[in-house]
């Protein structure tokens, strides 16, 4: 079971906009500025699209956009395209004894 | 992006060790850590651990913690996972990506895991 809690699956047609959630507690999401994003294309290795709650990396198009409110962060993506079909995983910093956690992620399909 | 260069895959009977490594660029371990995150057939990705050279400092999460070491290697950039007496469970395909790392007021972070290896399929197989 992991530590962070995500919808197991997401769905949306192309040109909408799809939100993902995730949902921690008071020791990591809640606790620090740390959620970061990431894409998993299907053989792939991970692929980081948001860090620090809504910071995109450089290439990251900016129709994926980050948020955290609580316990609870989020990643929005607009103008849904046929390439996001993918698996996404949200991540937080848990402090100095937990370090780092993952949700079990959500597999977004577009229709 | 920098493209970390991972071992090749391996097969390994319960109860034995695996070894990956991690050849990062000539300049990764000066500012920057590396987070292992493996991950099992048709699962989520799971953190393991992560080594910071630079402050000699290695953290693993506590299920593995007695089965991990994390070990680096400054001369030539490599990062290696031992993970001892494995379980049929322990099949799975192992990251190591790069980050850079910030201390702060409640401890080092790595918020930003920017590369990633192309991953090692370790099976676990009698």
């Amino acid at each position: 079971q992991s530590a962070l809690t995500q919808p197991p699956s997401a769905s949306g047609s192309p040109g909408q906009s799809v939100t993902i959630s995730c949902t921690g507690t008071s020791r990591d999401i809640g606790a620090y500025d740390y959620v970061s994003w990431y894409q998993q294309l299907p053989g792939k290795a991970p692929k980081v699209l948001i860090y620090e709650v809504s910071e995109r990396p450089s290439g990251v198009p900016d129709r994926f956009s980050g948020s955290k409110s609580g316990n609870t962060a989020s990643l929005t993506v607009t103008g849904l395209q046929a390439e996001d079909e993918a698996d996404y995983y949200c991540s937080s910093y848990a402090g100095r004894y937990t370090f780092e956690v993952f949700g079990g992620g959500t597999k977004l399909t577009v229709l | 992006q920098v493209q970390l260069v991972q071992s090749g895959s391996e097969v390994r009977k319960p109860g034995s060790s695996m070894k990956v490594s991690c050849k990062a660029p000539g300049d990764s371990f000066r500012r920057n850590g590396i987070t292992w995150v493996r991950q099992a057939p048709g699962q989520g990705l799971e953190w393991m651990g992560r080594i910071i050279p630079r402050l000699n400092l290695a953290n693993t999460a506590q299920n593995l913690q007695d089965r991990v070491t994390l070990t680096a290697d400054t001369a030539t950039t490599t990062a290696h996972l031992e993970l001892r007496g494995l379980r049929f469970e322990d099949t799975a395909v192992y990251y190591c990506a790069r980050g850079e790392y910030f201390t702060t007021t409640f401890g080092v972070v790595l918020p930003h895991l920017d590369s990633w290896g192309q991953g090692t399929l370790v099976t676990v197989s009698s």
